[in-house]
């Protein structure tokens, strides 16, 4: 069966600490997302990576910090500097190198609340 | 900047009554664009898309949206909507970037 997966469903953390979200896929595509979906304000982009070993920061980047080491994975790590970590993470991937159309596919999403 | 419009953020029928759910972008490129659907508790997953062609599409479970140039629009419509329809739908175009731009999405309560 082939699509994406994120865990854990839901995260508790202390204030201060990282946390390191996991998503991975084996739909072979090339490049990979995350996302923060708040209420109100559709899906920001944190991170994306088109390509193994490389990665752009999004609209929000501050706080996070990822890794591309491997086609199939891109864990998000939520660091203390994000000032307001608590959020549902979405992690996405799309065809990318010769697409013709850019539709991404989405896991079933990461709430992470921290205290 | 480039941008993505839904002009509702929340709506509420009744089961049967047509649904329009409206979309503008603003992005001058080629157009990718998409309707996603979240369904309470489950993934975001492609309603119908537009690349290129025929600008009306036809998604999953009786969707249709119009891209009309002109008027930089993306309408998502349904005839006859049902309580099963209940849902976030989001909007989104393809930037300059390759990365998808997305509307802060509609909150759609059908009431049985």
């Amino acid at each position: 069966d082939g699509g994406i997966t994120q865990s854990p469903k839901y995260l508790f953390r202390k204030e201060g600490q990282n946390v390191t979200l996991s998503c991975e896929q084996n739909l072979n595509h090339d490049a990979m997302y995350w996302y923060r979906q708040d209420p109100g304000q559709g899906l920001r982009l944190i991170y994306y990576s088109q390509i193994v070993n490389d990665f752009q920061k999004g609209d929000i980047a501050e706080g996070y910090s990822v890794s591309r080491e491997k086609k199939e994975s891109f864990p998000l790590t939520v660091t203390s500097a994000q000032k307001n970590p608590t959020a549902f993470y979405l992690c996405a991937s799309s065809n990318f190198v010769g697409a013709v159309s850019y539709e991404q596919y989405f896991g079933p999403g990461t709430r992470l609340t921290v205290t | 900047a480039q941008s993505v419009s839904q002009h509702n953020h929340h709506v509420i029928l009744s089961e049967a009554a047509s649904l329009e759910l409206g979309c503008n972008y603003s992005y001058g490129g080629t157009v990718n664009l998409f309707w996603y659907v979240q369904y309470p508790g489950q993934h975001l997953q492609l309603l119908l898309k537009y690349f290129s062609g025929d600008p009306l599409v036809k998604g999953i479970k009786g969707f249709e949206a119009e891209f009309i140039k002109s008027k930089f629009s993306f309408n998502l419509r349904k005839p006859s909507v049902q309580w099963s329809d209940t849902a976030e739908y989001f909007c989104a175009v393809k930037g300059s970037n390759y990365q998808l731009i997305w509307g802060a999405g509609t909150k759609l309560i059908i009431k049985p």
